[in-house]
């Protein structure tokens, strides 16, 4: 199976300030037609996975434009610009051009 | 709306069987591949099993294959996960969700909790 590895496990961020995670996958994610199938979730406390991102840089409707994603191949970067109290929980990477498998998340917290 | 709702977790002893079902609106529910993930604190997010739009083709992780069965019905717009010779390892909340293309899950119900302990 891909092995997805996030970076940091744990961010402390302060308010109004940026925040990047890394996920790095063990092997290319682009898929035989082309497409990169790497998405990013958002997890609230207490509540379901929310998807973010879509193929890398796609962002969801509702999600607000201070998310982006970006990279391609095996290196991909999720941004919080101008972080807010609301974006606390943990993130996930998540990959859909093999058999699905997700990174193993990083916290985000307020310092 | 589209909303997406798990029932029939519970406590259950080893060896034991469970089903849970998975009821859906607010979307043309047989147009789309439906999954089953399930969420533990020590593995985090693993996806279980997923079934294609006329409940044909089916996957499963290893780890459950000839133990769980995924199936749906189209005219009551609802999927279901047949879990039997449950194990300790299976406990987990099992969460539902739409898969609009290759497992880009963009709609989750809020997940039912399953404990497998004698």
């Amino acid at each position: 199976d891909v092995m997805l590895t996030q970076s940091p496990l744990s961010l402390p961020v302060t308010l109004g300030q940026s925040a990047s995670i890394s996920c790095r996958s063990s092997q290319s994610l682009v898929y035989s037609d082309g497409n990169t199938y790497l998405n990013w979730f958002q997890q609230r406390p207490g509540q379901p996975p929310r998807r973010l991102i879509y193929k890398v840089s796609n962002r969801d409707s509702g999600v607000p434009d201070r998310f982006s994603g970006s990279g391609s191949g095996t290196e991909f970067t999720l941004k919080i610009s101008r972080v807010e109290a609301e974006d606390v929980g943990v993130y996930f990477c998540m990959q859909g051009s093999y058999w699905p498998t997700f990174g193993g998340g990083t916290k985000v917290e307020i310092k | 709306e589209v909303q997406l709702v798990e029932s029939g977790g519970g406590l259950v002893q080893p060896g034991g069987s469970l089903r849970l079902s998975c009821a859906t609106s607010g979307f043309s529910f047989s147009t789309y591949w439906m999954s089953w993930v399930r969420q533990t604190p020590g593995k985090g997010l693993e996806f279980v099993a997923n079934i294609d739009r006329d409940g044909n083709k089916k996957n499963y992780v290893d780890s459950v294959k000839g133990r769980f069965t995924i199936s749906r019905d189209n005219a009551k717009d609802s999927m279901y996960l047949q879990m039997s010779s449950l194990r300790t390892e299976d406990t987990a909340v099992y969460y539902c969700a739409r898969d609009p293309f290759f497992s880009a899950w963009d709609y989750w119900g809020q997940g039912t909790l399953v404990t497998v302990s004698s």
